[in-house]
């Protein structure tokens, strides 16, 4: 069973370049695919990143993500006011038969 | 465009049974190329996959062994929806429960959550 580790909390100032990983325990039972979600105050999870590195049409490309073995990232470059949001990793575990999420990062814009 | 529109009961009582139903338009739910999930959010557990429902020549069901024993989703093609039953809930049940459409292995669209409080 894979278990995606973030940290609880990140922040940048306006402008800024913000990382945020994503580790995943168990890389047998994982996918070769990590997802990013944004998840806005009162609303549910948006897909920002699949594939690991590919946006949805309408994701600005200030949004990008990366895979290097079980780690994942995610960066937001030109960091805006409207990106403070909770960020979260998902991938599919085969094992399970289900989606795996991480615990969600809280991005604060200082 | 795919949009899922969620309806059910905000509040049910401990040892009951939670049933929430998520309408689709844009797409099937007997699409050869998508699923159908439920997936919850409370403070305490996050974001959980609960289980899905899919159709490749005969339907499909899959649930999270957490509520395995307890949950039932089902599909309904004539009105293109598909419906979660949580039976004997409680309190640790309550939480923001969320549908989704899983689509080329990306849980791409989502309905706008239902908060569901289990209490007396």
């Amino acid at each position: 069973q894979s278990v995606l580790t973030q940290p609880p909390s990140a922040s940048g100032t306006p402008g800024q370049r913000v990382t945020i990983s994503c580790s995943e325990s168990n890389s047998n039972s994982g996918s070769d695919y990590v997802q990013w979600y944004q998840q806005l105050p009162g609303t549910a999870p948006k897909l920002l990143i699949y594939r690991n590195t590919q946006r949805p049409s309408g994701v600005p490309d200030r949004f990008s993500g990366s895979k290097s073995g079980t780690s994942a990232s995610l960066a937001i470059s030109g960091l805006r006011s409207e990106d403070e949001a909770d960020y979260y990793c998902v991938v599919w575990d085969d094992t399970l038969s289900g989606w795996v999420f991480g615990g969600g990062t809280k991005l604060t814009v200082l | 465009q795919v949009h899922l529109q969620q309806s059910g009961p905000g509040l049910v009582k401990p040892s009951q049974t939670l049933s929430l139903t998520c309408v689709i338009s844009g797409d099937s739910v007997s699409s050869n190329s998508a699923a159908w999930n439920w997936i919850r959010q409370s403070p305490s557990r996050g974001l959980e996959w609960l289980g899905r429902t899919y159709y490749r020549s005969k339907w499909h069901y899959g649930y999270a062994v957490s509520v395995r024993s307890r949950i039932i989703i089902k599909s309904d093609t004539s009105k293109n929806q598909f419906s979660l039953q949580l039976n004997s809930v409680t309190p640790e049940d309550t939480a923001i429960y969320y549908c989704a459409r899983s689509f080329n292995g990306n849980l791409d669209s989502w309905g706008q959550g239902t908060l569901v409080t289990v209490s007396s």
